[in-house]
């Protein structure tokens, strides 16, 4: 069975500064894929990336970076000079190969609050 | 860019009544899912769709039922409320061949 665990519930930082959202995950596939969804205050979800499990290269774009560890078990989200836009709950997500078509039966986290404040 | 429409975004019913929760998708992908979001559980899968008619499983299906008539439009029912079903429901799509998952508003149900 899969798991994801987001161990921060909510975390409060003021604008400016960096933050780290932590990612664990736990399955027996050697194949998977991760995700990260951005959830604003209006409710839909919102795509930021998708890593496969045979690609642990570090990824940034423009303010957001993912540091994938497979060693860890981990995919971690920061946010460089977080702005009060950022303020929203970050879902981690995971699906394993072998699905009807990948991320179609994703287990996500428990959901990390994050409040920017000015 | 895709659009995954929910009818509802707030709704209060009675306990007992039959709820419908529609989701329609303008991009022809062949699945679709309802998801629930509770706080401290994250989002977990109810039913999902591969194909018209089609549906499996997910996994908290009790006490739900979906429909999937047309491959555009995938129904949620709650065929008797129950107050414990007072939650917010998401709808999503995904293509096939594709790799991201769409998501919906969602719809804000609360059950009295």
């Amino acid at each position: 069975a899969q798991k994801v665990t987001q161990a921060q519930t909510e975390i409060s930082v003021v604008e400016k500064e960096d933050v780290t959202l932590d990612c664990v995950y736990e399955t027996r596939d050697t194949t998977y894929y991760l995700f990260w969804y951005k959830q604003p205050p209006s409710g839909e979800l919102v795509f930021l990336i998708r890593r496969n499990s045979f690609d642990e290269q570090n990824e940034i774009s423009g303010r957001y970076s993912w540091n994938f560890q497979k060693s860890t078990s981990s995919f971690n989200f920061t946010i460089t000079a977080s702005q009060v836009v950022d303020s929203a709950v970050y879902f981690c997500a995971l699906s394993e190969e072998g699905q009807e078509t990948s991320g179609s039966r994703l287990t996500f986290g428990e959901g990390t609050q994050l409040t920017v404040n000015p | 860019d895709v659009k995954v429409t929910q009818s509802s975004r707030y709704l209060v019913k009675r306990t007992g009544e039959k709820v419908f929760l529609e989701c329609v998708q303008d991009m022809d992908h062949e699945n679709m899912f309802w998801y629930r979001q509770d706080p401290g559980l994250g989002l977990r899968l109810i039913y999902f769709s591969y194909d018209v008619k089609m549906k499996e499983k997910g996994d908290i299906p009790e006490g739900y039922s979906v429909s999937r008539e047309k491959k555009e439009r995938f129904s949620l029912i709650l065929e008797s409320a129950s107050t414990n079903q007072t939650s917010m429901y998401l709808c999503a799509s995904l293509h096939s061949s594709g790799n991201t998952i769409y998501f919906g508003e969602g719809s804000w149900l609360t059950v009295v």
